[in-house]
């Protein structure tokens, strides 16, 4: 079993729907979850990150972590073409950060 | 915010050859960088990590002897390819954390090495 699982895509959603995106990990002793958007070809950026259970909201993203199902996920609304991009999600296991193999997200006018 | 300055952002390589690729912290100090390797359509696959002045850790499958890292400085980190094969042509991205910030990683820009 993969420490963190994404489903790789592609999620093709409308401008203007909310994209739902989900991620699973192993160690349930996980405290430090983490969402970062990477464009092709370039670095991940940090879009949430989440600590406690529950919902976090940041604008248009909302990260939701629910740690008795070991799940967390990343709602955008409103959805825009330059929001296409790979969506990692990151779990922290002791100092260092796992990834997830990140869900392609496409977002068509 | 915090930045990372990760040069160069591309470098071609003959076959056989070493590449060194830095990693600086340039508003904060560093002191824990981590160095990715990341394939087309693939992950980032954490390759080691290093605290300053100590020896770098290396996850399983990585060869510490042809990655070599080092991290000298609170604020610099390097990360050195030697005799580079085809087969390591990838993007290798930088990440540093500092004790003294809460909250995530800092992400350099990465580096695209292509050995030919």
């Amino acid at each position: 079993q993969k420490e963190v699982e994404q489903n790789s895509g592609p999620l093709s959603v409308p401008e203007g729907a909310i994209a739902s995106l989900n991620c699973t990990y192993s160690d349930r002793g996980s405290q430090s979850f983490f969402w970062y958007r990477q464009y092709s070809g370039k670095s991940p950026e940090l879009i949430m990150s989440i600590y406690s259970n529950g919902d976090k909201e940041d604008g248009r993203f909302t990260a939701q972590l629910n740690k008795a199902s070991q799940y967390v996920s990343l709602l955008i609304r409103d959805s825009q073409p330059s929001d296409s991009a790979t969506y990692l999600c990151a779990v922290r296991g002791t100092d260092k950060l796992i990834f997830g193999t990140g869900t392609r997200l496409q977002v068509f006018p | 915010g915090a930045v990372v300055s990760q040069h160069p952002s591309r470098v071609i390589c003959k076959s056989g050859t070493s590449v060194k690729i830095e990693c600086r912290s340039l508003d904060f100090q560093a002191t824990t960088m981590f160095w990715y390797r990341q394939f087309p359509k693939q992950s980032l696959m954490l390759m080691a990590t290093s605290n300053e002045g100590s020896k770098a850790t290396y996850e399983q499958g990585v060869e510490k002897d042809k990655f070599l890292i080092n991290h000298a400085s609170l604020t610099l980190s390097t990360l050195t390819v030697t005799s580079a094969h085809p087969e390591d042509s990838s993007f290798y991205i930088c990440s540093a954390r500092s004790l003294n910030r809460t909250g995530g990683y800092t992400f350099g820009s990465g580096t695209r090495l292509t050995v030919v």
